[in-house]
């Protein structure tokens, strides 16, 4: 089953606008990841945020997470044509860390 | 570092010909994990190993499929008899901590 379930499905933006992404999750969690897919790739590795983190920066990516909600949200500023990708958050649960259960994506078109 | 390798990239084969996936992790890394990936179902997770050992396999769909760890280098994944409903994308991912590195998948199509 899957823990985590991406908000919007798709989303398509201009270049240079920002694009924000949900996750929600269900059960308790460790740490939340994000992954960025392009098209006939794999998953590579954004960020991770940890469960007693609120929020977390990485260049032009943020990350928050609200456990009370259990949501977390991806933030990238000052979007480019290169972002255009498929962005999964995974959560791994506090019995086994280091297996990770992935959320059904979200597509972004960047438009140029 | 050359990153997880795994070959074939592509695999086209016939209903009930056997399928084996082969997969090259990180060097050093002690967790394997194989996914599958389809437009209908997402992205699963099929079984994982640490230190070569299978840790969980409840996202093994059937029989049909079987995965091994020799060696701390290399893990096949194994589907026999292939069957058109296991075409999908398989991913291979290796890690030694929480962040997980994939491989570039193998398509699989079975006609």
């Amino acid at each position: 089953s899957q823990q985590g379930e991406e908000d919007p499905q798709a989303l398509s933006i201009q270049e240079g606008e920002n694009a924000t992404m949900n996750c929600s999750y269900k059960t308790s969690i460790n740490n939340l990841q994000w992954y960025r897919q392009n098209s006939g790739r794999g998953l590579v590795h954004l960020i991770l945020i940890r469960s007693n983190e609120r929020e977390k920066h990485s260049g032009r990516l943020r990350v928050t997470l609200d456990t009370s909600k259990k949501s977390s949200s991806l933030l990238i500023t000052a979007s480019r044509a290169a972002d255009t990708a498929s962005y999964f958050c995974a959560t791994a649960d506090g019995d086994s860390s280091y297996k990770l259960i992935f959320g059904s994506g979200t597509r972004l078109l960047v438009r140029p | 570092d050359a990153g997880v390798i795994q070959s074939p990239r592509h695999e086209v084969t016939e209903m009930g010909q056997e399928v084996t996936l082969r997969c090259k992790p990180i060097s050093g890394h002690d967790y394997l994990f194989w996914y599958r990936q389809t437009m209908m179902r997402g992205l699963e997770l099929l079984i994982y190993f640490n230190n070569n050992v299978p840790i969980d396999d409840s996202g093994m769909p059937e029989d049909r499929f079987s995965a091994k760890m020799p060696n701390a280098s290399f893990s096949t994944l194994k589907i026999q008899p292939s069957e058109p409903r296991d075409s999908a994308v398989y991913f291979c991912a290796s890690s030694s901590r929480y962040t997980q590195y994939f491989g570039p998948g193998t398509r699989l199509t079975v006609l």
